[in-house]
Parts: C-alpha cells; structure tokens; sequence
C-alpha cells in the first residue's frame, strides 16, 4: 500500500536547528513536496524535490532520497514564527498527491 | 491507507460544459470541508469552506456560481466546475476536518486533475 511517515510532533528551541524526517512508500514517484501549515490557513508550499539530494531556500532546505524512499526538511535558525504543522506529500505515478499526517512543530524560547 | 478520497483524479471536459469533483472522508465524519486549487509548485490556494448543512463560505476572489460547493452529509462534499474555462485547469484538492476548531487534524485528498479543452 501506499504510506507516507512523518513524527506527530517536534519540540526545538529559538534560533536551533531542526530536521523533520519522512519516509514514502508510493506507487511510483513523481517528486516529493513539503508545506507548511498555520492553524486556521491553507498550506504553503516550501519545497518540490524529484531529484536526489539537498536544495537549499533560504533558511529552509529539502533533501531527497529516491533509492531510500526519505526526505527531510530543515530549518535553519529557528524563529517563534516557525511553530506550525509540516506536511510532508509524495506525488505517485498517477500524479496523485499521497500525504503524511504532517509535524506539529513547537518553537520555544 | 487514505481518510479522505477524491474522484475523479482525472478528468477531462469540454469549455463550457461543467464537471463534479467529490470528496469523501472514510473513516469520520466530516464536519467541515475544504476546497483548495494549486497551480503546478505553488501554494495550495483555498477557494471555500463548507460546513455540513450549511452554505460554503468563499474566499475572496473566487465566483460561488462558477465553483458550486454541495456539503450535504458529513463524508461527501461536491466541487461543480460550471461552465468550464481552460483557465480553470488546475489541480483541486479537497480536505477534511471533523471539527470546526483550528487545531483539529485536517485530512486531505488525493487530487483531482482537471483540464478544460
């Protein structure tokens, strides 16, 4: 079956480092793509990854792993603004979107 | 496996014609529905919420006759694309939440693929 994994929760400190792991498991694979979710708002999108490796954005940064089925997301340099769910979404063969149930993301000071 | 199923996943109209995407939610029962379309790498945009029962609530910019929004029980809501455009192809997922509070865990489709000839 298809499945997507990603920790419920994570807990980080202003100004660290943070790294949100996910894991697929689809039908085919047709890139990899992580949001970013406030409570109350529509998801925001932050990365697409469809070739391994690290593509950096600013203070964020994906990495994929095609032959490991992984990817991780990064934040650098923490901000309180960066509490929020993280959702990780593999697209399968049909180009349909599969989705973990996303990292509730606690910053504290 | 999935709690919240859209279908078609892809579909194919003719301009002018209309078309319905249905969300289902499997495993609860959905009180509240949410209707997004997403250009190719971009943000999800939200068009409407709909609550069971209710009338949906569109956000700005979005035509409540073009985008007819159905959330008559709590596992099925409806999008109805009428008189269809190209520039309304576009990718339309729908999510589910089975409360109205904002930290209630929100489930989301598949996708469904719409392109207007």
């Amino acid at each position: 079956g298809q499945n997507i994994d990603q920790p419920t929760e994570m807990t980080a400190t202003e100004g660290a480092i943070v790294q949100i792991n996910c894991t697929y498991q689809t039908s085919g694979f047709n890139g990899l793509f992580w949001y970013q979710q406030h409570a109350g708002e529509a998801p925001t999108f932050l990365s697409y990854n469809v070739l391994d490796g690290l593509e950096e954005k600013g203070r964020f940064s994906s990495f994929l792993s095609r032959s490991k089925g992984y990817s991780y997301l990064l934040l650098k340099e923490l901000q309180m603004k960066d509490s929020a769910s993280y959702l990780c979404a593999s697209m399968d063969s049909n180009y349909q979107l599969i989705w973990g149930a996303g990292t509730k993301l606690i910053i504290k000071p | 496996g999935a709690v919240v199923s859209q279908h078609p996943s892809w579909v194919i109209c003719k301009s002018g014609t209309s078309v319905k995407i249905e969300c289902r939610s499997l495993d609860f029962q959905a009180t509240t529905m949410f209707w997004y379309r997403q250009f190719p790498k971009q943000s999800l945009m939200l068009m409407a919420t709909s609550n069971e029962g209710s009338k949906a609530t569109y956000e700005q910019g979005v035509e409540k006759d073009k985008f007819l929004i159905n959330h008559a029980s709590l596992t099925l809501s409806t999008l109805t694309v009428t008189s269809a455009h190209p520039e309304d192809s576009s990718f339309y997922i729908c999510s589910a939440s089975w409360g109205r509070e904002p930290g209630n865990t929100i489930y989301f489709g598949e996708g469904s693929w719409l392109t207007v000839v």
